[in-house]
């Protein structure tokens, strides 16, 4: 069992509309929490990092959240567009190492 | 652009084969890291270079071979592959000492998307 789960797996939603995709994590001891946008065909691209100390962090129409007692993570994406269809995927870092979650697939349909 | 180039961008090779992978970053950076991404699969750090020294490895099978001739060049080196290595396999950089679980932030390439037939 991956100790990052990521859901849904995949979402759909209209340009314009909110949307929140979920990172739930059991890694410990926790060190920081990322969330990464990847295009189609293209390399992630860091979002937001947040430390234990932190519980939101905003890039833009980006805004993630953390709980650490809960050990869980959202993103939240505010009047989508087009161009936020991509994988997004949590990272979770424990000391020395690193896990990742399997990734979210959200499309934006006009 | 984020300044981490990979070559080539596809590559499709039998499993006698021999072919290399190169990942060349413009940022300055200290840090490269190869990670194998399968389908519907989490990421996998598979080798971490600082400061042209390997630090890391993560049980990778012998038939990859990383080499880090200086601190913008990252080669991995493919022979006799097998199907299930099949994969988009990325390169990354980042600015500090290659702590993976650290907070400075890695750049990605593109990555070279790998068919082995």
């Amino acid at each position: 069992k991956n100790q990052v789960e990521q859901s849904p797996q995949s979402l759909i939603i209209l340009e314009g509309k909110n949307c929140t995709l979920q990172c739930n994590y059991t890694v410990s001891p926790f060190s920081n929490l990322r969330w990464y946008k990847q295009d189609t065909g293209r390399g992630p691209v860091s979002l937001t990092i947040m430390t234990f100390s932190e519980n939101t962090k905003s890039n833009g129409r980006y805004t993630a959240t953390l709980d650490a007692d809960t050990k869980q993570s959202s993103l939240h994406i505010t009047a989508s567009q087009l161009s936020d269809s991509a994988s997004y995927i949590c990272v979770v870092s424990e000391g020395n190492d690193m896990r990742f979650g399997a990734g979210t697939r959200l499309t934006v349909k006009p | 652009e984020t300044g981490v180039t990979q070559t080539p961008r596809h590559l499709v090779m039998g499993m006698t084969n021999k072919k290399s992978l190169k990942c060349e970053q413009h940022l300055g950076h200290n840090a490269m890291y190869w990670y194998k991404q399968s389908a519907k699969k989490p990421l996998e750090l598979m080798f971490v270079y600082s400061l042209e020294e390997r630090v890391e490895n993560n049980s990778v099978p012998s038939r990859f071979s990383p080499e880090c001739p200086n601190s913008s060049h990252l080669f991995l080196h493919l022979h006799t592959l097998q199907p299930e290595d099949s994969a988009l396999y990325l390169c990354a950089s980042s600015q500090a000492s290659g702590r993976v679980g650290g907070t400075d932030t890695q750049y990605f390439g593109p990555g070279t998307r790998l068919t082995v037939l």
